[in-house]
């Protein structure tokens, strides 16, 4: 079985631009999350997308959005970038809505220039 | 703010020993899962324990729950050079409104061959 996968591994932008990010999430499983991973910040909570509408978010911005595709597959998208937004972001997928296990792709690294 | 505290923040032991890494947290719980991530790439979900749960084992590693002192503990016996990575804890609040999971600063574990 396939697990979450993730694209770009890396991506490197310039401040002002969009990048746009992309998770396919494991067969089956329902529930997308993204999380922000900075040095020396941890892991934050970015957004859960579940059965196609954005259910949760946590505290950034409006610039980070994102959708959850009727295959279940997501995108984050983080406008007008900003040196600060220089990550790995992480997308996790589980079955369902209920306290879960939460599966990890192996992340995106994206560096802001 | 994070949820979870692990500590110690770094750990480094030889070959054999045994790694014990602690997390508390704040709030109520659903549940409480352990992580491990190598060297900034994705999230390995290494186990579960349930806010019913006093102990868990899983090959070498144990877990314990005590939910009164809002803590647990990761156990890894017999430790191996592959070990070697970050570990963190997450929890699914209570009072969640939709299943993000929170993370602590995580530890980080050098086991020396």
């Amino acid at each position: 079985e396939a697990g979450v996968t993730q694209s770009p591994t890396h991506l490197i932008k310039t401040r002002g631009q969009q990048a746009t990010l992309r998770c396919s999430p494991i067969s089956g499983h329902t529930s997308v999350y993204w999380y922000q991973q900075a040095l020396g910040l941890g892991l934050q909570f970015l957004l859960w997308y579940d059965e196609g509408e954005e259910r949760n978010r946590g505290n950034f911005p409006p610039r980070f959005s994102g959708r959850q595709f009727p295959n279940y597959s997501s995108e984050l998208n983080v406008n007008a970038l900003e040196l600060e937004d220089s990550a790995l972001y992480l997308c996790a997928s589980s079955f369902g809505h209920l306290p879960e296990t939460q599966y990890f792709g192996p992340g995106t690294r994206l560096l802001v220039l | 703010s994070q949820q979870g505290e692990e500590d110690p923040q770094a750990l480094s032991i030889q070959e054999g020993e045994n790694a014990t890494m602690n997390c508390s947290y704040k709030t109520s719980i659903n549940n409480l899962q352990w992580y491990r991530q190598n060297s900034g790439r994705g999230l390995v979900h290494l186990i579960l324990i349930r806010s019913n749960e006093r102990e868990k084992h899983s090959g070498r590693l144990r877990v314990t729950l005590d939910t009164s002192k809002k803590s647990s503990s990761l156990l890894i016996t017999a430790s191996r050079a592959a070990d070697t990575a970050s570990y963190f804890c997450a929890t699914d609040a209570h009072n969640n409104a939709g299943n993000m999971l929170t993370f602590g600063g995580g530890t980080r574990l050098m086991v020396k061959p």
